[in-house]
C-alpha cells in the first residue's frame, strides 16, 4: 500500500530555475512530514521537515508548503542548481504512534547548466 | 556526527544462500531500521526495532528477519536469498524522527542475487 505518494518520478530544471517535488499524503494521523536529499552512492539525507501546524517552512533556498485540508504538501528550491541534482524523496511519520517513516516513491532531479 | 555503518558496499550471493547483512551506529540510538530501496518504488520498511531484542514487522518483511543482540547492532539475514531480493538496503538509526536530526542512513549495500 502506497500511503506517499510523490511526483514527478524524474525533473529536469535549468539553472536559477524552481524546482517543484509534490507529495500526497492518506493517513490522517501523520504528524511529522521530512524531506531527504540522495546523492548517489550515499544514503539519504534530511534535508527539512514540517509539522502540520505551520503552513510553509524555509531553509535557504528550499522551502516546504503544507496543504493540511488537501493532505498534499511539496518541496520548492529557489534558483536551482547543478549540484542540487540529486534524488528527492518526501516522507511521513507518526510521531506519537512510533518513529517509522513512510517513503514515496522519489524524485530525480536533474540541474542543467 | 552520527555515523551508521553497514560492512558491505557491494555482495553477490547465490540463489539459496543464507545472507547476512551488518549495521552498526555509534550513537546510542534506540531505534533502527531496515529499508530497500528500488527504483520506481521508493524506500520501503522490512524491519525496526526499538530496543535490544525488540524487533517489529515492517510492510515487506516476507523472506526476511532481524537480530538485535546489542544496541548498536542491527542485522538484517536473507533467510535463503531470492533473485527477487537484488536490491539497495538501507540502514538507518535515530532517538526520534521528530528531533532536529532525523533518521542518519548508511551509506547502502547493494546486494545482487545470482
Amino acid at each position: 500500500q502506497q500511503q506517499v505518494k510523490q511526483s514527478p518520478q524524474s525533473l529536469i530544471v535549468q539553472k536559477g530555475g524552481i524546482s517543484i517535488i509534490n507529495c500526497a499524503y492518506e493517513n490522517t494521523a501523520f504528524d511529522y512530514f521530512p524531506w531527504y536529499q540522495q546523492f548517489p552512492g550515499k544514503g539519504p539525507a534530511l534535508l527539512i521537515a514540517i509539522r502540520p501546524d505551520v503552513s510553509e517552512k524555509k531553509e535557504g533556498r528550499f522551502t516546504i508548503s503544507f496543504n493540511k485540508s488537501a493532505k498534499q504538501f511539496s518541496l520548492h528550491i529557489m534558483d536551482s542548481q547543478p549540484g542540487d541534482s540529486a534524488t528527492y524523496f518526501c516522507a511521513a511519520g507518526n510521531t506519537g504512534g512510533g518513529n517509522k517513516l513512510t517513503f514515496g516513491t522519489g524524485t530525480q532531479l536533474k540541474v542543467e547548466l | 556526527d552520527v555515523k551508521v555503518t553497514q560492512s558491505s558496499r557491494y555482495l553477490v550471493k547465490r540463489t539459496g544462500e543464507k545472507v547476512f547483512l551488518e549495521c552498526v551506529q555509534d550513537m546510542d540510538h534506540e531505534n533502527m531500521f531496515w529499508y530497500r530501496q528500488d527504483p520506481g518504488l521508493g524506500l520501503r520498511l522490512i524491519y525496526f526495532s526499538y530496543d535490544v531484542k525488540m524487533k517489529e514487522k515492517g510492510d515487506i518483511p516476507e523472506g526476511y528477519s532481524v537480530s538485535r543482540e546489542k544496541k548498536e547492532r542491527f542485522s538484517l539475514i536473507l533467510e535463503s536469498a531470492s533473485t527477487n531480493q537484488t536490491s539497495m538496503y538501507l540502514c538507518a538509526s535515530t532517538t526520534h524522527p521528530g528531533t532536529a536530526y532525523g533518521y542518519t542512513f548508511g551509506s547502502g549495500t547493494r546486494l545482487t542475487v545470482v
